[in-house]
């Protein structure tokens, strides 16, 4: 099983649509996760950060769920700005040294 | 606050030239270090990472080298660059154990 893994898309929805995006992790042990934001040909930008069972912020909505091993991303009222690739990242196993695992991203694309 | 510096923006070169990408960090101290590549339309692939000046990790072995001459300062060379490492070449810092990395601007490596 792959240390991070997610659904590359794309998901394309209207504008004011809400979506959610899933991402799984096989290392049972990691407790902090975060979810970044990627604009195409630019770098990966920190959205949010998830320490605990979930974190809000505004239209944004992170969910963890240990159980199962899954993290959530959920927006709402989607706005055209909202259109980029999201990736999911995880600790690496075994990772004291603070490096991270990055998914290989969902796209999603809001339309007018 | 911290903020990282990346140069240059873009760089174009021929087969079997050397190659040095230079990355500082500013407004922190004693930052772990990364580089990262993304070829077009993949994922994060983590190159090095280090934890203090002089101590470089290496993940993926190829004829790339990275160096710290000093806490906030990270550079990536090669001696003889090949058509495969082109890409967009990520910088990022963090502060230590499982934080959130934050990345430079990156370097768009395009190898003719």
């Amino acid at each position: 099983r792959k240390e991070v893994e997610q659904d590359p898309g794309p998901f394309n929805v209207p504008e004011g649509a809400t979506v959610a995006f899933n991402c799984t992790y096989s290392n049972s042990a990691s407790q902090s996760f975060f979810w970044y934001r990627q604009d195409c040909r630019k770098e990966p930008k920190l959205l949010m950060s998830v320490y605990s069972s979930g974190n809000e912020d505004g239209r944004f909505t992170a969910q963890l769920n240990r159980a199962s091993q899954y993290i959530s991303l959920l927006i709402r009222d989607s706005k055209l700005s909202d259109s980029a690739t999201y990736l999911c990242v995880a600790p690496h196993y075994g990772g004291s040294q603070g490096n991270l695992i990055f998914g290989k991203g969902t796209k999603l694309s809001v339309k007018p | 606050s911290q903020t990282i510096h990346q140069w240059p923006a873009t760089l174009v070169q021929p087969v079997g030239s050397p190659l040095s990408l230079e990355c500082t960090v500013e407004g922190t101290s004693n930052p772990n270090l990364y580089w990262y590549r993304q070829a077009a339309g993949r994922g994060l692939q983590l190159l090095f990472y280090s934890v203090g000046i002089g101590q470089i990790s290496s993940e993926v072995p190829q004829n790339l080298s990275a160096s710290r001459p000093q806490d906030r300062q990270f550079i990536l060379s090669s001696k003889k660059l090949l058509l495969s490492d082109s890409g967009f070449y990520l910088c990022a810092w963090s502060g230590t154990g499982v934080q959130p990395q934050h990345f430079g601007d990156g370097t768009r490596l395009s190898i003719l």
